[in-house]
């Protein structure tokens, strides 16, 4: 069983730019977390999603970023315009429940220029 | 407990030692607790839970135990090794909720 898979590892994008992340949870689990990581700091929540559905988006920037869990395929995290202040390690979580251990994707650093 | 923005806080342990990092959690309803461990350039991985009907639990060379009263948690880890040296963040969940992570402790193991 796979464990938790985030491409791209690593992403490079200029300022302006879109960046997309992908996130393809652990077989079974149909609950996906996005989560945000500086340099030296915690993990800080972003958006909790079940399939087709964002239960909890309070983490997440009101402007530029965006989540969606698709009936099929992986979770996506856009990020529209990026600016340098969006540099930072984005990590995914999946869990078969709410109330179950999250299991982490490897992470996708992003770096803009 | 940990703040938002700031930086780590930092424990030093020399091998062979044993290791104990704290945690404050936030939320008195909070009934299930984790603790992960980051390595560097890496995804955080489970080491122990323990749920509020308990006060301790034991794992391979690791402890966690629980007092409700003050909402405090901690993480104890038996003869330290180098591989040990990682961040250590505690997460607590509310019912029906997601986790909320610590900001984390980073520690470090002197050969």
């Amino acid at each position: 069983n796979a464990g938790v898979m985030q491409n791209p590892r690593h992403l490079v994008r200029r300022r302006g730019q879109e960046a997309r992340l992908r996130c393809s949870p652990m077989k079974g689990h149909s609950h996906v977390y996005w989560y945000r990581q500086l340099p030296e700091e915690g993990l800080k929540f972003m958006v909790y999603l079940q399939k087709e559905n964002i239960i909890d988006e309070s983490g997440m920037p009101k402007e530029r970023f965006s989540a969606e869990f698709p009936k099929e395929g992986p979770s996506i995290l856009r990020i529209q315009q990026v600016v340098r202040g969006d540099s930072a390690a984005y990590f995914c979580a999946s869990s078969p429940s709410v109330v179950n251990e999250q299991f982490f994707g490897p992470g996708t650093r992003l770096t803009v220029l | 407990g940990e703040s938002v923005g700031l930086h780590l806080p930092t424990l030093s342990v020399q091998e062979g030692d044993n290791s104990i990092i704290n945690c404050a959690y936030s939320n008195s309803a909070s009934d299930y607790f984790i603790w992960y461990k980051q390595e560097s350039g890496k995804g955080p991985q489970f080491i122990i839970d323990i749920r509020s009907n308990m006060d301790k639990r034991q794992g391979q060379r690791v402890t966690v135990l629980l007092n409700k009263t003050v909402k405090h948690l901690s993480l104890q880890i038996a003869a330290t090794q180098p591989g040990d040296s990682a961040v250590y963040f505690c997460a607590e969940n509310m019912p029906g909720n997601q986790f909320y992570f610590g900001t984390g402790t980073s520690l470090t193991v002197i050969p």
